[in-house]
Order: structure tokens, then sequence, then C-alpha cells
């Protein structure tokens, strides 16, 4: 029964290149959520998808960064052009519906280092 | 605008001992809270939550309090083992926005 899975862990880029995210959500969940932590920070809500619909992208910065949740395969938090400002880790985390009282299970993060 | 408060970001506690962590928020909107724990390196693991219209829920070692009138919560967990030793996020959330707003967490450490 495996958890939340995000890949890679740690991702190391130079300023201006290009970092793709990815989360498999648990089996039989259908909305996935990301979250950023910069250090010493809690976690920041970025952006809730369900299956090939966003819902809710508020926390998202306008420019550079885009999420999506394809029918079939994971989903992908991709950020273009990054700065040294992106650094941070970078969670996922997915829930079977939504709703108030459904619990959101995280994945291990992916760590990124922009140079 | 943090609406969520975590003012103590470390806490030691003894082995044995109760461990009491605190949270404030302040957006009356919110009436779903939950407690996260992290180990370094980790994603958050869901601990315990609470509706707004409940004042008490208990599972095991952890007990979480809600006082509505006041806009905070604490987790209670006791008796406190070295496992404990992680850093604690409140978080909350409100009917209609799916988000989880975080506060910045509290570091415990358990002393043998």
């Amino acid at each position: 029964n495996a958890g939340v899975m995000q890949n890679p862990r740690h991702l190391v880029r130079r300023r201006g290149q290009e970092a793709r995210l990815r989360c498999s959500p648990m089996k039989g969940h259908s909305h996935v959520y990301w979250y950023r932590q910069l250090p010493e920070e809690g976690l920041k809500f970025m952006v809730y998808l369900q299956k090939e619909n966003i819902i809710d992208e508020s926390g998202m910065p306008k420019e550079r960064f885009s999420a999506e949740f394809p029918k079939e395969g994971p989903s992908i938090l991709r950020i273009q052009q990054v700065v040294r400002g992106d650094s941070a880790a970078y969670f996922c985390a997915s829930s079977p519906e939504g709703g108030l009282q459904e619990t959101q299970y995280f994945g291990p993060g992916t760590r990124l280092l922009v140079l | 605008d943090q609406q969520v408060k975590q003012n103590s970001p470390s806490l030691s506690v003894q082995e044995g001992r109760i461990s009491i962590l605190n949270c404030d928020y302040t957006n009356s909107m919110f009436d779903y809270f939950l407690w996260y724990k992290k180990y370094p390196a980790e994603g958050p693991t869901f601990l315990i939550s609470i509706s707004s219209i409940k004042d008490k829920n208990e599972d095991g070692r952890f007990t979480v309090f809600l006082n509505k009138s006041a806009k905070h919560l604490s987790l209670h967990i006791v008796p406190s083992q070295p496992g404990d030793s992680a850093v604690y996020f409140c978080a909350a959330r409100y009917l209609g926005n799916e988000k989880l707003t975080f506060g910045t967490g509290t570091r415990l450490t358990i002393i043998p």
C-alpha cells in the first residue's frame, strides 16, 4: 500500500534552467495538492488539482510556475527559468476526495537547489 | 499575514512528561484543524484533527483541544517518548477551501 511518491527527491538546477517535479498520489486518490516550504518556514499552499483540472491555483506565482495532473500519469509541477529564490522543499499531498474533513497525505518532498 | 501562528519555535520536554504544543489562528472562518509531525528530510505525517463543533479529540497518547472563542488550539502528548522528537505543524482549513494553511512549526525535543 504505497504512499504518496515524489521524484526526484533532490534536484539541482542552475539559474535559468527548468525544474520538473513529479508526484504520484496514493492509490485511489484523485485529489493532489502542492505545497512549498522555504527554509525555517511553514508549508505554503501552491495549487490544488483533480484529474485534468486545476481547482485552485491561488498560491502559485503568476509567472514561471505551472502544474498539471493528466488523466494518466503523475502530477507535474514545472518551474521555468529557475532563480535562487525557488530553492525550497516542494511537497505533494493527496486525498481520496475533496471536502472539509478529508485528510491530506504527504509525500517525502523534492528538495530543489538552484545554483 | 500569518493566519496560523505557532509562537514557540522550540520546546524541550523530559521523557515521560506531558508535551503541550500551542497554536493560534486569526481567521474565524477556519473550522477544521489538523496537526502534522515532520522528521527531517521527510514529508509531514498526519497525527490528529478536530472539527470546530468539538472542543476535544483524543487518539491514544495524542489529544487536541480547541478553544474557538480564544482562537486557540493545543496538542497534548502524554507520556512523551524519544520518538516524538520532531517538528510539529498546526494547520487549518474551512469549508469550500481545500487548501491547508500551516503554522511555522514547533521543534519538540524529548530528553531521555
